[in-house]
């Protein structure tokens, strides 16, 4: 597509509720990654995989996180149990190359906020 | 792990005046890339910097790496309306995980 979509825009759960978020991201986009953003702070590092391999999954807060891209496209991430701490902006971003090398920036998608009641 | 942080946090400037936002990191950079996130909206790429010392320009806005490519600044000339919004920086060490710093919100009045 002609931009990283992400879905739902806005998800309201109740505590304890399993939420999974999803990431489409632009169509030949090797990388894929996964930051979540609090209010007035930069995103922060969740997870990222190269076509549908998982490189780096460090930045997930806990085992109630996980995320698959089981072709290499889209990706969902899945927060089991939620708890009101896990309430923030979910970003999903693409870039074309994986290599630390290139000169291809992130596009992010909107984002999904996610509140836990 | 890996910090970079940014400041001044917010920074108000009237409509022409000119603006910085520094940005260092507690290691060392392989790259660093700077972002725009408007009200509302999601970060955009800017620019990504490799090379030790290296300034880059895109109209009004002049980027720096430092030699130790530990830091680096985003200076924008003149500043008006249309640019508003957060500028983050985003640090690379190893491997393809971006650390992004807190973000310098700028206000301009008109």
């Amino acid at each position: 597509g002609a931009g990283v979509s992400q879905s739902p825009r806005y998800k309201v759960t109740k505590r304890g509720q399993d939420v999974a978020l999803r990431c489409d991201p632009i169509s030949g986009h090797v990388s894929l990654y996964w930051y979540r953003q609090a209010l007035g702070q930069g995103p922060e590092f969740l997870t990222y995989f190269n076509y549908e391999a998982q490189q780096d999954k460090s930045g997930l807060p806990n085992d109630r996180f996980s995320a698959e891209r089981p072709e290499g496209s889209i990706s969902t991430l899945t927060i089991q149990r939620t708890e009101q701490r896990d309430s923030a902006m979910y970003r999903c971003a693409s870039s074309f190359s994986p290599y630390r090398g290139s000169n291809y920036g992130y596009t992010f998608g909107s984002g999904t906020r996610l509140t836990v009641v | 792990g890996q910090q970079v942080m940014q400041i001044p946090q917010y920074q108000h400037v009237q409509e022409g005046e000119d603006f910085t936002t520094y940005c260092n990191s507690s290691t060392t950079l392989s790259n660093i890339q700077w972002y725009k996130q408007r009200p509302g909206g999601h970060p955009v790429f800017l620019i990504q910097l490799v090379k030790s010392g290296e300034v880059k320009k895109q109209k009004r806005l002049t980027f720096q790496f430092g030699e130790a490519k530990k830091n680096s600044s985003l200076h924008i000339t003149a500043t008006q309306t249309t640019d508003v919004g957060t500028y983050f920086c985003a640090g690379r060490t190893s491997g393809s995980r971006l650390t992004f710093g807190e973000g310098t919100q700028l206000t301009v009045n008109p």
